[in-house]
């Protein structure tokens, strides 16, 4: 069954570092999404990504934060100078075209920690 | 805005217990609803859903009807076992896709 992979699964950082983590969507899939989940709280929205451009965003994702989508296969978040409140669990979810379906799935999520 | 709200946690049962997590809603429209399964260390796993009112979704055993009157989304189950031992997301979208999420129900299951 397809499924969606994210990488890597742990990341450690120092403040103020870039990091940049990776999803890869399943292949027929044209939106994708990230969210994040800090330790003991709801899962919350970041973004969201069709045709090449940011769809929707959140109020969390601020000029820190950015979206790729490199090549035919992967999908990047780049947060570009790390704050200890970044640590959290970051989910990258990906469904299809068809508007009638409403399904996300989930990556198994990368957990980062900024020291 | 859209919310979600969910019974707090954790809920602890007895293995082959009947099990109810409760979830209500607030929405402009008409959203679909979701459950999500999150088992320890894994990520967010679709449980069920229901896209209209009076749908009732259904998935290893667990259930949820969507009742528009009281808006909400009630998640059951007849007989629990050990393996069921999560945490337990509410979740709906509106016409935008963005998934709206409840806190999360941490469930013990205790043999």
């Amino acid at each position: 069954e397809p499924e969606v992979t994210q990488t890597p699964s742990h990341q450690v950082t120092q403040m103020g570092q870039e990091v940049i983590l990776r999803c890869v969507p399943i292949s027929n899939h044209l939106y994708f999404y990230w969210y994040r989940q800090i330790l003991g709280q709801k899962v919350e929205f970041l973004v969201s990504f069709y045709n090449n451009e940011i769809s929707e965003k959140s109020e969390i994702f601020d000029d820190q934060f950015s979206v790729e989508r490199p090549d035919g296969s992967n999908f990047t978040l780049k947060i570009r100078s790390t704050k200890l409140e970044d640590s959290a669990m970051y989910f990258c979810a990906s469904r299809e075209l068809d508007s009638r379906v409403y399904e996300q799935y989930f990556g198994p999520g990368t957990r980062l920690t900024v020291t | 805005g859209n919310s979600v709200t969910q019974m707090e946690g954790p809920v602890t049962l007895s293995e082959e217990a009947f099990l109810t997590i409760n979830c209500t809603y607030t929405a402009t429209g008409y959203p679909s609803l979701f459950w999500y399964v999150q088992y320890p260390g894994e990520g967010l796993q679709l449980l069920l859903k229901a896209t209209k009112a009076d749908d009732k979704g259904s998935n290893k055993g667990f259930e949820a009807t969507y009742r528009k009157e009281t808006t909400s989304f009630h998640l059951e189950k007849g007989s629990v076992q050990v393996s069921d031992s999560a945490v337990y997301f509410c979740a709906l979208i509106e016409s935008n896709y963005q998934l709206i999420w409840g806190a999360g129900t941490k469930l013990i299951i205790k043999p």
